[in-house]
């Protein structure tokens, strides 16, 4: 059973400041990454998926990075807002054609 | 397209009674997924479809779970009997092109179930 490791668990962070989380999965047989945003009562949302080593995606001042061959990803938030709070959900399908598994999460508490 | 509908978004029952969630996915997604969350467990796959077939149900946690997709456009999650520990939030989602597992997920906002 594929295993997706996240943390921290929760994060507080002050406005403005800048912020990373982990995220981490087996790195045999790697097929894609998934990095999901998910606040409270709403839908989660899809941020990036990533399915290159090396690969590096942007929106806004959210950023991600993969590391295929070492099995990790990380989420960086820049100057973080109120508005960022959030659940931070990444996920790994376990094969090539069976569905997500996500980690538990990272819950981020931006205080103003 | 209004997106992925679920309903009810709150539901609160008695233990033992009988509750029935439902989903709308985006029209043209041949994928639906249903999905539990809980502190404990975080997000947890309980069963999806493939142009309405039941595809994987490994992670119905008992009998008491069943989940149907009749048409496109429509499914429902039951859970009967009801129990305390089924309370959570079951999330529906839906996608299309998943083959090499790089289309997102776009999920409904939930269904928050109380069971008391």
């Amino acid at each position: 059973i594929l295993n997706v490791e996240q943390s921290p668990q929760s994060l507080h962070v002050q406005e403005g400041d800048s912020t990373n989380f982990t995220c981490s999965f087996p790195s045999s047989n790697f097929y894609a990454l998934h990095w999901y945003r998910w606040e409270t009562a709403k839908s989660p949302e899809a941020l990036f998926v990533m399915t290159l080593n090396g690969d590096e995606k942007k929106k806004g001042r959210i950023s991600a990075t993969l590391n295929t061959k070492e099995g990790y990803s990380y989420l960086y938030i820049k100057g973080s807002q109120p508005e960022d709070s959030a659940t931070y959900l990444c996920a790994s399908p376990g094969s090539g054609n069976t569905p997500l598994v996500f980690g538990k999460g990272t819950r981020l508490s931006v205080i103003a | 397209d209004a997106g992925v509908i679920q309903s009810p978004r709150h539901e609160v029952t008695e233990m033992g009674q009988e509750v029935t969630l439902r989903c709308k996915p985006i029209s043209g997604h041949d994928y639906l997924f249903w999905y539990r969350q809980t502190m404990m467990r975080g997000l947890e796959l309980l069963i999806y479809f493939n142009n309405n077939v039941p595809i994987d149900d490994s992670g119905m946690p008992e009998d008491r779970f069943s989940a149907k997709m009749p048409n496109a456009s429509f499914s429902t999650l039951k859970i009967q009997p009801s129990e305390p520990r089924d309370s959570a939030v079951y999330f529906c989602a839906s996608s299309f092109l998943r083959t090499t597992n790089t289309g997102e997920l776009f999920f409904g906002e939930g269904s928050r179930l109380t069971v008391l």
